[in-house]
């Protein structure tokens, strides 16, 4: 059975930056069949994909965070991360990590879902 | 961007009634891959529908999905206590853009 857990600050100061982890458990994240992604939940809103990471390097970005946003994965822990800079009180949320099953092909995806989901990690940006 | 539109904001039904949930794309959802999800408080999205109306497993046979192009619905035929929470749909667009509806609020009547 696929787990992961999110881990990191929950604390980051205006204009820092963010970085959470993601432990995978049951699964490699090398695992050819899925991609891996980070989504918020900013308080009260909806939910926002944020990017997605594959293990031979191909990722994607949410455009309206792109410039602010780095993901990338260390395959000896099986941990992916999420890296957000010029944080500001709007990037206050609840971040899940999750395994994203594709279709189509790695290269050219058709289509994408999320299953299983972490249990969350709150970062609140604030003095 | 497509732009998920959920119907309606709060549905207030009973124990045993039969619920309908819809979401409405701001343009055809390309092959259909329009996803569904279940969040209780404090806890995280599970995923119940993938591929508009391909269960996910586990998931109890009440649950179901259907639809195609800009409109979809997911029903629920006979609600159990269990089952009220918040719902969201989710499209993958190319480039990718993903995005999730609003949501729709199930409350016990």
């Amino acid at each position: 059975q696929v787990q992961l857990q999110e881990s990191g600050p929950g604390l980051v100061r205006p204009s820092q930056t963010l970085s959470l982890s993601c432990t995978v458990s049951g699964d490699p994240i090398t695992d050819k069949h899925y991609y891996w992604s980070w989504i918020r939940q900013r308080p009260d809103k909806g939910l926002e994909w944020i990017a997605n990471f594959y293990y031979s390097g191909n990722s994607h970005y949410n455009p309206s965070l792109k410039s602010r946003v780095t993901i990338s994965g260390d395959t000896s822990k099986n941990q992916f991360t999420l890296k957000l800079s010029s944080v500001t009180a709007a990037d206050t949320a609840v971040y899940f990590c999750a395994r994203a099953i594709f279709s189509g092909t790695t290269m050219v995806v058709a289509g994408m879902w999320f299953d299983p989901w972490g249990q969350g990690a709150l970062v609140t940006v604030s003095t | 961007e497509i732009v998920l539109t959920q119907s309606p904001g709060t549905l207030s039904l009973s124990p045993g009634d039969r619920a309908t949930l819809s979401c409405r794309a701001s343009q055809s959802v390309s092959g259909n891959y329009l996803a569904w999800y279940q969040q209780k408080p404090g806890q995280a999205p599970r995923l119940l529908i993938s591929e508009a109306s391909n269960r996910a497993t586990g998931i109890p046979d009440r649950f179901s999905g259907s639809g195609s192009g800009r409109d979809f619905t997911l029903t629920i035929s006979r609600l159990e206590p269990e089952d009220f929470a918040m719902f969201y749909c989710q499209q993958y667009g190319s480039s990718p853009q993903i995005t999730f509806g609003q949501g729709t609020r199930l409350d016990i009547k």
